[in-house]
Parts: C-alpha cells; sequence; structure tokens
C-alpha cells in the first residue's frame, strides 16, 4: 500500500516550457487535491476533484489544468511556466470530505 | 471567503513543558478540521481530524478541540519532546463543498532539550 505517490521529486524548468506532476494513489479514495506551498506559508489549493471525471478551481487556479480520467490518478499540468510558479507542490487525497487528507512527499518545482 | 490564522507563527519552548497552539476561522459553517505536522523538507502528515459534531479528540499526548460557534481549534501537546518540534498546520473543510480545503500558515515550534 504505497499511498500517495507524486512524481517526479525534484524538477527544473525554463520559462515558457510545459511539464505534468504526476499524482496517483492506491486506496480508492474519491476525493484528490492539488495544493502549492511558497516559503513560511500554508498550503493554497489550486484544483481539487471529488470523483472520476469531476474536477473543480481552488484558490488559484492560473496556469494549471487538471484532468480525473481515473479515481487513481489526477495529473497537474502546467501550460507555459512562469517564474511565480516556483514552488514545492503537493497532492492531497481522501476516502469522501469527512475523511483525513493523506499528503505526497511533495514536488519541489524550480522555473528559471 | 474562508480564512485561517495561527498564532503564534513560531513558538520556542522547554523539553517538557505542555503548550497550546492556537487556530481560528472565519466562516463557522465547517465540515471538519484537520490538524498535520511538517517536518522540514517533508509532507504533512495528519495528527487529528474533528468533525464538525465533535467538541475534541485526543491522540496519545495530543488533544484537539474545537468551538465551531467562536471559530476557534487548539492543539494541546502534553510533556513536549524535542522530538515534537516541527510546523504545525490546521485546515478546514467548508460544510457547504467539502471537496475544498483552507490552511493556516502554521506554527513552527522548537522544542529545546
Amino acid at each position: 500500500n504505497a499511498g500517495v505517490t507524486q512524481t517526479p521529486k525534484f524538477q527544473v524548468l525554463k520559462t515558457g516550457q510545459s511539464m505534468t506532476l504526476q499524482c496517483a494513489q492506491d486506496m480508492n479514495h474519491e476525493y484528490m487535491s492539488w495544493y502549492r506551498q511558497d516559503p513560511g506559508m500554508g498550503l493554497r489549493l489550486i484544483h481539487y476533484s471529488v470523483g472520476a471525471g469531476i474536477t473543480d478551481q481552488g484558490e488559484v487556479p492560473n496556469g494549471y489544468n487538471v484532468s480525473r480520467s481515473t479515481t487513481e490518478d489526477f495529473p497537474l499540468r502546467l501550460l507555459s511556466a512562469a517564474p511565480s510558479q516556483t514552488s514545492v507542490y503537493f497532492c492531497a487525497s481522501s476516502l469522501t470530505g469527512g475523511w483525513p487528507q493523506h499528503f505526497g512527499d511533495g514536488t519541489r518545482l524550480s522555473i528559471l | 471567503k474562508q480564512e485561517v490564522t495561527q498564532i503564534p507563527a513560531a513558538l520556542s519552548v522547554p523539553e517538557g513543558e505542555n503548550l497550546v497552539l492556537n487556530c481560528s476561522f472565519t466562516d463557522s459553517a465547517i465540515y471538519n478540521l484537520q490538524w498535520f505536522r511538517q517536518d522540514p523538507g517533508k509532507g504533512l502528515t495528519s495528527l487529528l481530524l474533528i468533525q464538525s459534531s465533535q467538541r475534541e479528540q485526543t491522540s496519545g499526548r495530543l488533544n484537539a478541540s474545537l468551538d465551531k460557534s467562536s471559530g476557534r481549534s487548539t492543539l494541546y501537546i502534553a510533556a513536549s519532546q524535542p522530538g515534537d518540534s516541527a510546523t504545525y498546520l490546521c485546515a478546514v473543510r467548508p460544510g457547504t463543498n467539502a471537496g475544498k480545503s483552507t490552511f493556516g500558515d502554521g506554527t513552527t515550534l522548537t522544542v529545546k532539550p
């Protein structure tokens, strides 16, 4: 039982490049979320999903896309990377809204 | 818009002391509140989840309370140890859309031997 797995762990991009951050969970959780964490701050919600085929925007969605074609996977796409997107990205999942969130180890992303 | 505040931002205590971390939120219509621990450079570890109908939850030396009407939660740590040093974050889920969460900025705790 791996829990929530994020790949890659580290990535450096150039401004304007695109990439996909992967998130997979093996707990059959319905709810999944993407957050970013900037130095000295808490987590801000980017996008979330309450089930396969259903996604919605969080607090800071601009510049990011998501899709949820399966229960297990919730990839986050950066369309055209900008230095302001340099951050640590966390993926989380929970069975439903009434259950605890479980987090991956994060992806540390630098945009040059 | 829900806002979550954690005070103090940093706290340093000697080993063995009992301590309280605070979390306040502006919209009392929450579904639940969850406390997390984050070690430097690591992900978040869930500590306690309190549903909106509950007043407190306990796990070992940790006790979390919830006063929904006043928009406050506290995390009580008994007999603190150096291994408790970490950043503690609280997060609330709204009653109208439990898919969302709003986090506080955290309290960084240092327990000195």
